[in-house]
C-alpha cells in the first residue's frame, strides 16, 4: 500500500462550484501535512498546511481526520485559476511523502 | 529575491553517458532535497542534504548520486544513464527540516 494515496480525478467542475477531495495516508502516526499546488509542467507550490482543528484560506478549506487517516481540501467558488493538480504531503518522521495528485479542472 | 534553480531545463542524453543535474539556492538553506515525479507516482525523493558534506539516500536512489561542497548547491548526478531515469526532476530546499519545501524549476531529461 502506498504511504499516500489521491484519487487522480480528473474533477471537471463549471466556475463557481465546489470542488473536495480526499488524500488518505498509511502511517497513524504522521505528523503534518500540506497541500501542494502544481500547474502543468511547473513546480509545486505550498498551498496550505492542514491544522488538526481544520483551516480555511480564503476560498480553500483543508481538514484532517486522525480517526480515519484521511485529509481533505475543498474549495469553494471555484475560478478557472483553480485549474491544477493538488498534491497532498504527509509527513514522517521529518521526510515528505507525496501523493500522486488529483488534477482539478474548472470550466467556463 | 531569493530562488532556486535548476539547470538545465531540459536534457536528451543517451544511454550510458554521464549526466550531471544542477541545482542553485540563493535561500541559504541547510537543506536541500532531489525528487524525480513520473506519471502516476508522487514525488519520488533520490536524495537530500541536511548540510555541507552531509547526503543521505532517498527511496530511489540507485544509479544516483550526490555532493554538497557548499551550501548553495546539489548537484545531482546519474553515473551511467538508462532509459528508466526518463523523467522530470526537481530540486527543493527548506529551512527547517520537515517543513515547507521550496521548488526549483525542474529539468525534463530523456535518455535515448
Amino acid at each position: 500500500r502506498k504511504e499516500v494515496e489521491q484519487d487522480p480525478g480528473p474533477f471537471n467542475v463549471p466556475e463557481g462550484a465546489t470542488v473536495a477531495f480526499n488524500c488518505t495516508y498509511s502511517n497513524s502516526a504522521s505528523q503534518s501535512f500540506f497541500w501542494y499546488r502544481q500547474d502543468c509542467r511547473k513546480e509545486p507550490k505550498l498551498l496550505m498546511s492542514v491544522y488538526s482543528s481544520g483551516n480555511e484560506d480564503g476560498r480553500f478549506t483543508a481538514q484532517l481526520n486522525r480517526a480515519s487517516q484521511y485529509i481533505s481540501l475543498l474549495i469553494r467558488d471555484s475560478k478557472l485559476s483553480d485549474s491544477a493538480t493538488y498534491l497532498c504531503v504527509v509527513i514522517n518522521d521529518y521526510k515528505l511523502s507525496f501523493g500522486a495528485g488529483t488534477t482539478v479542472t474548472v470550466r467556463a | 529575491d531569493a530562488e532556486i534553480t535548476q539547470s538545465p531545463r531540459h536534457k536528451i542524453t543517451e544511454t550510458g553517458r554521464q549526466v550531471t543535474l544542477a541545482c542553485h539556492q540563493t535561500w541559504n538553506h541547510n537543506n536541500m532535497f532531489w525528487y524525480r515525479q513520473d506519471l502516476g507516482h508522487g514525488l519520488r525523493l533520490i536524495h537530500y542534504s541536511y548540510g555541507v558534506h552531509d547526503t543521505n539516500k532517498g527511496e530511489v536512489s540507485d544509479g544516483y548520486s550526490v555532493s554538497r561542497s557548499n551550501t548553495e548547491d546539489l548537484p545531482l548526478t546519474l553515473e551511467s544513464a538508462a532509459s528508466s531515469q526518463t523523467s522530470v526532476y526537481f530540486c527543493a530546499s527548506s529551512e527547517n527540516v520537515g517543513q515547507e519545501q521550496f521548488f526549483g524549476p525542474g529539468t525534463r531529461l530523456t535518455v535515448l
